[in-house]
């Protein structure tokens, strides 16, 4: 069945740095690709998504492209700061024509990241 | 910006009992999702609803669990006789067209 890898966390960085958390999927025909964001305490907010191949989907500095070839959908930051401190979930929702169409969601494990100052 | 708003944030519960857990959907959407996360584990999906009906459910969704949207606004999740491994993470979700979803804060639910 359809399913989502994301690399291991915790990931540590010193403000300012470059962020990439991989993610990976397996999934048959062309899924729709989530990034969701779990700040301590709180709920799963979506960060960007993208629906078909080559999107690049963006939001608040994050960037992730689609990549069918690669089955890959490598979060991105140029720069982190403290506040971005959170559980980051890659998710994916399965091909409408193949899936019946109500497309729950398949989460990956989620990758923990910390900033410091 | 409409919200999804779940309630209670927090629900402490006896083994054996029966809890409900209550979502209030974005008014305009029509998919309705729930989903569980096990402290420190992934999300898991347990059930859809569209239509006034289950349109697919997980093998976690047994019959212990049902869903229910009893009037136009509510949507509600009811474990019927909890054990102790139910206790997670209960987010509610919904969606206009089923392919972006959105997340409510989550209910904590604790089974003693």
């Amino acid at each position: 069945g359809d399913s989502v890898t994301q690399m291991e966390g915790p990931v540590t960085l010193s403000e300012e740095a470059f962020l990439t958390i991989n993610c990976t999927y397996t999934a048959t025909g062309y899924p729709s690709l989530f990034w969701y964001v779990q700040y301590p305490g709180e709920g799963l907010q979506l960060l960007l998504k993208a629906t078909k191949a080559d999107d690049k989907g963006s939001n608040k500095g994050f960037e992730a492209t689609y990549r069918k070839e690669t089955t890959s959908f490598h979060l991105e930051k140029g720069s982190v700061q403290v506040s971005d401190s959170a559980v980051y979930f890659c998710a994916l929702s399965p091909d409408f024509m193949f899936s019946g169409g109500y497309n729950k969601l398949i989460f990956g494990a989620g990758t923990r990241l910390a900033v410091h100052p | 910006e409409p919200e999804v708003t779940q309630t209670p944030s927090h629900q402490v519960t006896q083994m054996g009992q029966e809890v409900i857990l209550r979502c209030v959907p974005i008014s305009n959407h029509l998919y309705f999702y729930w989903y569980r996360q096990i402290l420190g584990q992934k999300v898991e999906f347990l059930v859809s609803f569209y239509n006034n009906e289950i349109s697919e459910k997980s093998e976690i969704f047994d019959d212990q669990f049902s869903v229910e949207r009893p009037d136009g606004s509510n949507f509600t999740l009811k474990i019927r006789s909890t054990k102790l491994e139910d206790s997670a993470m209960y987010f509610c979700a919904s969606s206009t067209s089923g392919e972006t979803q959105y997340f409510g804060p989550g209910t904590r639910l604790l089974v003693l």
